[in-house]
């Protein structure tokens, strides 16, 4: 069955560096997005991707925050200078785009900034 | 805005014993609902949806849920619990479209005891 997949499933990295996560979404699909959650707290949303363009976006997706689809298969968000406040799980996911309505999710990875 | 409620953090069963997670929502449109469930160090898995139509929905592994516009709830259910039910259960809304983003609620730790 075909899956959303992301790398690294944990990346430690110190304040003020960039970091890129990575996402590999199902290959027909045609929305993604990411999501983060902060240890103890809910699953929250950054933002959406069609068409090659950001389509919504949240609070949290700042300056900071980019997203990039640079070669038709991969699905990067960027940090460009990470905070300890941004350590979380982030979560890539994917959908279709029909009726389905289902969102599959990766397994996320865990970002720890020291 | 759109907002989900999951009252207890952690709900505990006996094996064999019902298992009920409460959902409430705030949506000012007609919602679309989603029970997720997120074993440890894994992704996000779709249990159950409501988009329209039967107000009861079945899911995978013995699950349901019913929406009740009046009560603003959509409950999640299995009759008898079974120690690989032990998860995180996350409840979500999302509007217009399976497109549009998902809104989580803080999420509910079940445990079930032999």
């Amino acid at each position: 069955e075909p899956e959303v997949t992301q790398t690294p499933s944990h990346q430690v990295t110190q304040m003020g560096q960039e970091v890129i996560l990575r996402c590999v979404p199902i290959s027909n699909h045609l929305y993604f997005y990411w999501y983060r959650q902060i240890l103890g707290q809910k699953v929250e949303f950054l933002v959406s991707f069609y068409n090659n363009e950001i389509s919504e976006k949240s609070e949290i997706f700042d300056d900071q925050f980019s997203v990039e689809r640079p070669d038709g298969s991969n699905f990067t968000l960027k940090i460009r200078s990470t905070k300890l406040e941004d350590s979380a799980m982030y979560f890539c996911a994917s959908t279709q785009g029909d009726t389905t309505y289902e969102q599959y999710f990766g397994p996320g990875t865990r970002l720890t900034v020291t | 805005a759109q907002s989900v409620t999951q009252l207890g953090s952690h709900v505990s069963v006996s094996e064999g014993a019902l298992v009920l997670l409460r959902c409430n929502y705030s949506s000012s449109v007609p919602p679309y609902l989603f029970w997720y469930v997120q074993y440890p160090n894994q992704g996000l898995q779709l249990l159950l949806k409501y988009t329209t139509g039967a107000t009861l929905v079945k899911g995978i592994n013995g699950f349901e849920a019913e929406f009740k516009k009046s009560e603003t709830s959509f409950h999640l259910t299995k009759p008898s619990a079974h120690m690989s039910d032990a998860a995180e259960y996350f409840c979500a809304v999302s509007h217009n479209s399976g497109n549009t983003p998902l809104v989580f609620g803080k999420g509910t730790r079940l445990s079930v005891i032999a």
